[in-house]
């Protein structure tokens, strides 16, 4: 099993949906969490940090659930532009930097 | 203030070729790492640095030297290039531990080994 899990996709979500999708990690020593964007063919870049109480930042909510293993990520009123794999990151406690394989998402107009 | 930068964009080698990618930040970063990414694979660590002259290996090593003689550059060596190493290379760099764990990467050097 994979430490770090992530639906492929792709999500084909109109314009203006609500799209959600989970990543679940295998390590109970994994201590940080984050959530990263990359566009097709350019680097991955920080979308967000996870927090325990779950964090939102504008349109993105990003949820940790430690008993379950899981952090989620929600996009509310879905942007043309939000097309892109979204990487869930897993550090652990000896420090090592674990990436998810990515969820794909695409828009439709 | 560059970020993290990445030569050459392209490259294409021929088999039994060797050459070096070349990694630089100007953030005054601690770690450094050198990730390939290959379709359906996500991103795999091939070697990381946690500061100047200490460098250690990630997930796939084979194939692959780094060094680390200042903060700021961390470059790839391909020894003997083959098929295989094709691929998309990415750099990272971040503070140490007990800092912000955000990476900044470069923007990536897409090898061709034929």
């Amino acid at each position: 099993r994979k430490e770090v899990e992530q639906d492929p996709g792709p999500f084909n979500v109109p314009e203006g949906a609500t799209v959600a999708f989970n990543c679940t990690y295998s390590n109970s020593a994994s201590q940080s969490f984050f959530w990263y964007r990359q566009d097709c063919r350019k680097e991955p870049k920080l979308l967000m940090s996870v927090y325990s109480s779950g964090n939102e930042d504008g349109r993105f909510t990003a949820q940790l659930n430690r008993a379950s293993q899981y952090i989620s990520l929600l996009i509310r009123d879905s942007k043309l532009s939000d097309s892109a794999t979204y990487l869930c990151v897993v550090k652990r406690r000896d420090d090592k930097i674990i990436f998810g394989k990515g969820t794909r998402l695409h828009i439709l107009p | 203030n560059a970020g993290v930068t990445q030569t050459p964009k392209f490259q294409v080698l021929k088999t039994g070729q060797s050459m070096t990618l070349q990694c630089a930040q100007d953030m005054n970063h601690e770690y450094m790492s050198w990730y390939r990414q290959d379709p359906g694979m996500g991103l795999r660590l091939i070697h990381y640095s946690v500061g100047a002259g200490i460098t250690d290996q990630g997930e796939v090593p084979n194939g692959y030297n780094v060094s680390r003689s200042t903060t700021e550059d961390f470059p790839l060596r391909l020894l003997s290039a083959a098929p295989s190493q094709t691929s998309v290379y990415f750099c990272a760099s971040r503070f140490g531990a007990l800092s912000s764990y955000e990476q900044y990467f470069g923007p990536g050097t897409r090898l061709t080994v034929t």
